[in-house]
């Protein structure tokens, strides 16, 4: 079964302290793995999208990283209005546009 | 360009009612995704139209049911609500290309009483 896992589910970070969020995923064939930002009460904000193993990208203070089996979201110097629920998808090939979800990681970042 | 929009933004409504929540996707957006988000369950997949055709349906019971309008805009509808129906439901839109990026609305809070 495809399955999204990410890890920590919670992190508090002081404002510049670097770190990383881990996204781990089975699924065959992956079309596209999402990175979103999701803040209390609101929609998914999209951040990244991911298609092959060795693929970045990069966003101001975050960088985005892709292996066969998990995925890296790097995020530099964080400033408090970093503070988030961070969300990671997958797409399978044969889902159309199902995106499969992990439970996220909800960050903290205080002065 | 203007977002996906969702309406209404808040809902409440008693076990046992039917509730119809609107989507109105990206410009020149043709796919439209339904989720239903949840503290416990996180985010779930309810279906997807593309050309007002259903494409793919999650796991949920067949009291969750959805159209699309030529003019891609959607709806989904919610029969004889329970209590766990409430959550915040999200529509996500695409303009449909292999591996396209979905863009999520604000969703619609629904609270079943």
């Amino acid at each position: 079964e495809d399955q999204v896992t990410q890890s920590p589910e919670a992190l508090r970070l002081q404002e510049g302290e670097s770190s990383s969020l881990n996204c781990s995923y089975t699924v065959s064939g992956l079309r596209g793995l999402f990175w979103y930002r999701q803040d209390p009460g609101k929609g998914p904000e999209f951040l990244f999208t991911l298609y092959s193993a060795g693929e970045e990208k990069e966003k101001e203070r975050l960088k985005a990283t892709l292996t066969k089996k998990e995925s890296f979201l790097h995020i530099t110097a964080p400033k408090p209005e970093d503070s988030a629920t961070y969300l990671c998808a997958v797409q399978a090939p044969y889902s159309t546009d199902k995106l499969i979800f992990g439970t996220g990681t909800r960050l903290q970042v205080f002065p | 360009k203007a977002g996906v929009t969702q309406t209404p933004r808040y809902l409440i409504k008693t076990r046992g009612q039917q509730v119809t929540l609107s989507c109105s996707p990206i410009s020149g957006h043709r796919s439209v995704s339904w989720y239903q988000q949840t503290p416990g369950q996180g985010l779930q997949f309810l279906f997807e139209y593309f050309s007002e055709t259903q494409r793919n349906k999650g796991n949920f019971p067949g009291r969750f049911s959805g159209r699309q309008f030529s003019n891609s805009r959607s709806e989904m509808n919610v029969s004889t609500l329970e209590l766990g129906d409430s959550a915040l439901y999200l529509c996500a839109s695409a303009h449909r290309d292999p591996q396209e990026t979905q863009y999520f609305g604000p969703g619609t809070r629904l609270l079943v009483l």
